[in-house]
């Protein structure tokens, strides 16, 4: 197995178009993240799902954001309507199940909308 | 909202110099975690503390966690001009499932 990996690895997109990214965690691994960074900061959370099911979601994730999880293996991570604002790293990350693991990140999808 | 929040911002050393950097948590937590991240990169786990533990060691990193003052501290010995990157510390909340991170501390060694 080779980690997490996110794909694409860079998007540039118009100001009002659909973006959707694919994340691919490590196998053996039931929990899986979505995080969002700017530059300067540090990532912050979007989602959180235990397999299949979607289990948390931060604030910060409007209705324009959408994420699924079918068959508990890869996840998609969708924006609608892109605002400039929605530019940033979108980092997924995995991990095994019970506390205090430790988390597997991918190398992040950095989108750009122009 | 982000947890923790690392002190300095940032910090410049030379080769061979120790690196402190500290962290302070607002809400009580399960474990702290530090994770390293190089320009442009998916973020590398450095090392967790559990929040019954009070240090802990990994090669040139040692750990210390203060529960009572909600504070860790990160020390990277005999630093190497690899050892440059953004430094987190992540904390994993009784209240929710994600570990939350603060800004970060840049790390800048050189040679």
């Amino acid at each position: 197995d080779t980690g997490v990996s996110q794909d694409p690895r860079h998007k540039i997109t118009k100001r009002g178009q659909n973006v959707t990214f694919r994340c691919d965690p490590i196998s053996e691994h039931n929990r899986l993240y979505w995080y969002r960074q700017t530059l300067g900061q540090g990532p912050e959370f979007l989602t959180y799902f235990q397999n299949e099911a979607q289990l948390e979601k931060s604030r910060l994730l409007s209705d324009r954001f959408s994420a699924e999880r079918p068959k508990g293996s890869f996840s998609t991570l969708e924006i609608q309507r892109t605002e400039q604002g929605d530019s940033a790293m979108y980092l997924c990350a995995s991990s095994l199940t019970g506390g205090g693991t430790e988390a597997f990140f991918g190398q992040g999808t950095r989108l750009t909308v122009v | 909202s982000q947890q923790g929040e690392e002190d300095p911002q940032a910090l410049s050393i030379q080769e061979g110099e120790n690196a402190t950097m500290n962290c302070s948590y607002k809400t009580s937590i399960n474990n702290l975690q530090w994770y390293r991240q190089n320009s442009g990169r998916g973020l590398v786990h450095l090392i967790l503390i559990r929040s019954n533990e009070r240090e802990k060691h990994s090669g040139r990193l040692r750990v210390t966690l203060d529960t009572s003052k909600k504070s860790s501290s990160l020390l990277i010995t005999a630093s190497r001009a690899a050892d440059t990157a953004s430094y987190f510390c992540a904390t994993d909340a009784y209240s929710g499932y994600a570990l939350n991170f603060g800004k970060g501390t840049s790390l800048l060694v050189t040679p």
